[in-house]
């Protein structure tokens, strides 16, 4: 079965260092989105991501977050200057076109700490 | 904004038996979806259940079903033959119908053990 596939699974940095989190999506799903969840709380949107721009953005989704997708197959996550508080669960997840397939699947995550 | 609540932060069910997680939303749109994911120990998310809100018909899965109630804004998921793997966070997740890519917007969870 198709799986969205996330790299690293945990990712330990410094303050202020940047860090990149990548995605691979399942092949044919058109839409990508980023969520997190700090440790004990519940999962919130970041950013969505469709056709080569980004389609909606939360407010934590700062200046300090980038997306991308560099090629055909990845979607990234881009922290310029990490903080303390980027400490958490970094979830992808993709979705299809069309009414009955609009669901998204995500990925295992990623565990950002930041020291 | 939308904006979903799951009162009950943990939750407790003997093996075989059955348990209700309930879950109500705010929303004033008439076209949306409503989700059910499972996220174990390891932490990874996974779709349970999906009710499309112009449907009537209660979605169910196997062991899982749901109680949609429209008017009411409530859609509760019932577990079946409970079994120790159903033992996870729960969350309930609200999604417009209006446009293609969508959010996702949690609750903040029931935690379900499963006791022999």
């Amino acid at each position: 079965e198709p799986e969205v596939t996330q790299t690293p699974s945990h990712q330990v940095t410094q303050m202020g260092q940047e860090v990149i989190l990548r995605c691979v999506p399942i092949s044919n799903h058109l839409y990508f989105y980023w969520y997190r969840q700090i440790l004990g709380q519940k999962v919130e949107f970041l950013v969505s991501f469709y056709n080569n721009e980004i389609s909606e953005k939360s407010e934590i989704f700062d200046d300090q977050f980038s997306v991308e997708r560099p090629d055909g197959s990845n979607f990234t996550l881009k922290i310029r200057s990490t903080k303390l508080e980027d400490s958490a669960m970094y979830f992808c997840a993709s979705s299809d076109v069309g009414r009955s397939k609009n669901i998204q699947y995500f990925g295992a995550g990623t565990r950002l700490s930041v020291l | 904004a939308q904006t979903v609540t799951q009162s009950q932060p943990e939750m407790s069910v003997q093996e075989a038996e059955t348990v209700t997680l309930s879950c109500t939303y705010d929303t004033s749109e008439s076209d949306y979806y409503l989700f059910w994911y499972k996220q174990p120990p390891s932490r990874q998310m996974i779709l349970v259940i999906r009710q499309e809100a112009y449907k009537q018909q209660n979605a169910t899965e196997n062991r899982f079903s749901v109680n949609f109630q429209k008017a009411a804004k409530s859609f509760s998921l019932k577990i079946s033959d409970s079994q120790l793997g159903d033992a996870a966070m729960y969350f309930c997740a609200y999604r417009s119908a209006a446009g293609t890519a969508s959010k996702l917007t949690f609750g903040t969870g029931t935690r379900l053990q499963v006791t022999l």
